[in-house]
């Protein structure tokens, strides 16, 4: 398999355009993550897909953005309009989802992230 | 809201021994992953404890205390190629989503 895929790798535009980015989970797998990466915030989760319905978009920062997965196969990530704060580097994840008790496998694959800029 | 705490940087030398602990906010928790990052690269999966005790996998290991709501990356016999940032990241009200990860701790190892 080639892992999760992320497009662009890279992306720059100006402040007030609107930014798309792109993933490709790893077939199979029921949990789609979208987190942002910032020296300042960490590792943020944004919102998380079960089975292609939102779970939790509680780490969503505003309503500019947004993030839909149309079918198991792909995600998208959505800024409208984008600001210079919104410069991050921006992941996805998938996971295979084992459900159930203490000892449920756990990994999330990361994919190569895009790495947005803003001016 | 939830948060982990774990050390900034840390620095060592090849062939030694370094522990990097990580605390967390005990209510909701349901497990405690790790994770390895290298600059420029995407965080990968290290290891994820549920229960307390210790997982070893090969050169790393996790330790988990729920009681202290307490855990740590062990990595020995480091290597050059260990130098990465290691994120503790715990779950919270299930076991998966709302991954909540820390800010990271910054190992440098020197030969």
């Amino acid at each position: 398999d080639a892992g999760v895929i992320q497009s662009p790798r890279h992306e720059v535009t100006e402040m007030g355009q609107e930014v798309t980015l792109r993933c490709k989970p790893i077939s199979g797998h029921d949990y789609l993550f979208w987190y942002r990466q910032t020296m300042m915030r960490g590792l943020e989760l944004l919102i998380y897909f079960n089975n292609n319905v939102p779970i939790d978009d509680s780490g969503m920062p505003e309503d500019r953005f947004s993030a839909k997965m149309p079918n198991a196969s792909f995600s998208t990530l959505k800024i409208q309009p984008s600001e210079p704060r919104d410069s991050a580097v921006y992941f996805c994840a998938s996971s295979p989802g084992v459900a159930g008790g203490p000892s449920s496998y756990n990994e999330q694959f990361f994919g190569p992230g895009t790495r947005l800029t803003v001016l | 809201g939830q948060s982990l705490e774990q050390p900034s940087e840390v620095t060592a030398v090849e062939g030694a021994i370094v522990q990097i602990n990580c605390t967390y906010q005990t209510s909701g928790f349901y497990g405690l992953s790790w994770y390895q990052q290298h600059d420029g690269g995407a965080p990968t999966f290290l290891s994820y404890n549920a229960l307390d005790g210790l997982e070893e996998t090969g050169r790393f290991s996790s330790f988990l205390s729920r009681s202290d709501s307490y855990g740590y990356l062990l990595l020995q016999e480091l290597q050059m190629k260990d130098s990465a940032s290691y994120f503790c990241a715990a779950n919270y009200g299930g076991s998966q989503g709302n991954l909540i990860f820390g800010k990271g701790t910054k190992l440098s190892v020197k030969p």
